[in-house]
């Protein structure tokens, strides 16, 4: 099957700082990325996504970039708050096949 | 609160035993999805239902099975449990058939099947 990985599973960074979550995608044909927020004991949770036609997509102090070049994927968070602190996945898709493959995740320590 | 239940929220079984895990999705959703999480694999996408059919497949193995009622709520079947079938096991649900954009995936709380 397909493989997406994360860079660096564990990230720390401090209260109002902002954050970039990195992902790396194996499969060129992928035309659908999201990045979900899974906090403890919950389940995943929609962030924001990006179609392949596109190269930046923000959202309410979420932003992601997509570089097809080099098949990388990257989630910035700005003003970093502890609320955020969670595991982040991205997730690849071919949208009309409707299948997700999922990267291990990055662990997001918001320090007060 | 997504709006998907997931029953039971726990579940400890023996090797070589079957289970069901129930997920209802929410209201006016016509889709759920089937996820593993381990440790070791990460998230894994294993089955969609979209109105009562099959309509896509991922890493589920032959000695599990889905199905989807006419109500609309979901059940996953585990046969022949080996250890490491335990995991956490999401349903998620969306309003049409295709995931994400405006048909976004919603995630229940999840079953946590402990396999001894």
């Amino acid at each position: 099957g397909e493989s997406v990985g994360l860079h660096l599973p564990t990230l720390s960074v401090q209260e109002g700082d902002n954050s970039i979550i990195n992902c790396a995608y194996s499969n060129s044909a992928s035309d659908y990325f999201i990045w979900y927020k899974q906090e403890s004991g919950k389940g995943p949770q929609f962030i924001i996504d990006i179609r392949s036609n596109m190269d930046k997509r923000q959202g309410q102090r979420v932003t992601v970039l997509l570089n097809k070049t080099v098949k990388h994927l990257s989630l910035q968070i700005a003003a970093t708050q502890p609320g955020d602190s969670a595991v982040y996945f991205c997730a690849e898709n071919l949208y009309n096949f409707n299948k997700f493959y999922f990267g291990s995740g990055t662990k997001l320590n918001v320090k007060p | 609160d997504s709006g998907v239940t997931q029953t039971p929220k726990h579940l400890i079984t023996a090797t070589g035993q079957r289970v069901t895990l129930r997920c209802s999705p929410r209201s006016g959703d016509l889709s759920v999805y089937w996820y593993q999480q381990s440790l070791d694999q990460g998230l894994q996408f294993l089955i969609q239902y979209y109105n009562g059919e099959e309509r896509a497949k991922g890493n589920i193995l032959e000695r599990f099975s889905a199905q989807q009622f006419p109500d609309l709520h979901s059940e996953l079947n585990l046969s022949s449990l080996e250890l490491g079938d335990s995991a956490l096991y999401f349903c998620a649900s969306s309003v049409g058939r295709l995931a994400g954009g405006n048909n976004e995936q919603f995630f229940g709380p999840g079953t946590r099947l402990t396999v001894l």
